[in-house]
């Protein structure tokens, strides 16, 4: 199975604050890369595919780069909605697998 | 609006079984891969099985923690997918997603809970 790791695994930043979540595969991917987000109680939300697409609905701020094996989600100004924990996910072979998550709380 | 709505969670012995179905609106089931996805107690994601789509003969694939012992089924006349589970283990515990397959996985269920308990 492809591993997928994730850093920081967690951070304390402020609203309007940039930041970035990275992610790796164990092996190359391609961009078979997506990012969730999921608080609280809640089921996880789709935020990306492919790398850098955006699923529909999901703010501009949002953004992802990379390809292979090294990755990226920015959050260009943190809202008060976006705090919560961030998945990344290979579906590049089954089974699909995701990250440990990175948890964003408030500073 | 594209919805799904899991249901048939519960509290079920080790040894036991419990079949988990899950209702789509608003798209054609047959026409997308489907997942099951669950999450441990306070733990991350792990991808459980996926169904192809009809197109594809409705192939199954499994993670290998529930290879033998979870089936993954659809009623199209239903619009609804199915996750039969056999010989339940504590560590199967979880919260379980129905969860769309379209662009990594475009639309989730809000999730059914199994608890497996002596």
């Amino acid at each position: 199975d492809i591993q997928m790791t994730q850093s920081p695994s967690s951070l304390s930043a402020s609203v309007g604050d940039r930041v970035t979540i990275t992610c790796r595969a164990s092996q190359n991917i391609s961009s078979r890369l997506a990012w969730y987000q999921q608080k609280a109680e809640k089921a996880p939300k789709s935020l990306m595919y492919a790398a850098s697409s955006l699923q529909s609905g999901v703010p501009s701020r949002f953004s992802g780069s990379g390809s292979g094996t090294d990755f990226t989600l920015t959050i260009s100004s943190l809202q008060p909605e976006d705090f919560a924990t961030y998945y990344c996910q290979q579906y590049n072979s089954y089974p699909f697998t995701f990250g440990p998550g990175t948890k964003v709380d408030i500073k | 609006e594209v919805q799904l709505v899991e249901s048939g969670g519960g509290l079920v012995q080790p040894g036991g079984s419990l079949r988990l179905s899950c209702a789509a609106s608003g798209f054609t089931l047959s026409d997308h891969y489907m997942d099951w996805v669950r999450q441990a107690p306070g733990k991350g994601l792990e991808c459980v099985g996926r169904s192809t789509n009809k197109a594809n003969s409705y192939t199954s694939l499994y993670a290998a923690s529930v290879q033998g012992r979870f089936t993954i089924s659809r009623d199209d006349s239903k619009n609804s997918l199915y996750l039969q589970m056999d010989s339940l283990k504590t560590e199967d515990t979880a919260v379980y997603y129905c969860v769309r397959g379209f662009h990594g996985m475009d639309v989730w269920g809000r999730g059914t809970a199994v608890t497996v308990a002596s």
